[in-house]
């Protein structure tokens, strides 16, 4: 069946400091591909998303492109501040009525100031 | 934004016992609500889908007779853990969507269960 893997955590890093979160997917066809972010004490938030291949998605610095060759959808930023200190979640989806996301396990970043 | 209440944000209750998690939706209509669970160091796992009225769609090994979930009004959604068990310690997420095309999710922050 469909999974996503992203790599474990936590992740800790100095303000300014430039930012990867792997991960990977199997899944049959196209999926959409997601990135969520929980901020303490919050629920997960659709930080960017994207819908077909060499897609890039893009929302607060943070940047994830859409690699069918690799199955990939690694998340970016070039400068990380204390306040991006989340986790992150990285998910799939086939959409339709039911839209079912499939997540990774989630990774922990700490940055520190 | 949409805002997704969900309560207790954390629970210890001894095995046998039941405990309800309630999930709200603050200041839309949810047609569809999603229930997951996620143990340590895996996961975000989906549980559960709900439709406002009709039963829970249960995914593959998921007990719906241990895992009851009502979905009465269109802002509210619970998830009942009976007779629960150590194994049962979990993280519980739930999500609500606004549309029936559930483009769109909003979560809640989540429910840390602890079971001795």
């Amino acid at each position: 069946g469909d999974s996503v893997t992203q790599m474990e955590g936590p992740v800790t890093l100095s303000e300014e400091a430039f930012l990867t979160i792997n991960c990977t997917y199997t899944a049959t066809g196209y999926p959409s591909l997601f990135w969520y972010v929980q901020y303490p004490g919050e629920g997960l938030q659709l930080l960017l998303k994207a819908t077909k291949a060499d897609d890039k998605g893009s929302n607060k610095g943070f940047e994830a492109t859409y690699r069918k060759e690799t199955t990939s959808f690694h998340l970016e930023k070039g400068s990380v501040q204390v306040s991006d200190s989340a986790v992150y979640f990285c998910a799939l989806s086939h959409g339709g009525a039911t839209n079912k996301l499939i997540f990774g396990t989630g990774t922990l970043l700490a940055v520190q100031p | 934004g949409a805002v997704v209440s969900q309560h207790p944000s954390w629970v210890i209750c001894k095995s046998g016992t039941s405990v309800k998690i309630e999930c709200r939706s603050l200041d839309f209509q949810a047609t569809t609500m999603f229930w997951y669970r996620q143990f340590p160091k895996q996961s975000l796992m989906l549980m559960a889908t709900s439709n406002e009225g009709s039963k829970a769609t249960y995914e593959q090994g998921v007990e719906k007779d241990k895992f009851l979930i009502n979905h009465a009004s269109l802002t509210l959604s619970t998830l009942t853990v009976t007779s629960a068990h150590p194994e049962d310690s979990s993280f519980y997420i739930c999500s609500a969507s606004r549309d029936s095309s559930n483009e769109k999710l909003f979560f809640g922050s989540g429910t840390q269960l602890s079971v001795l």
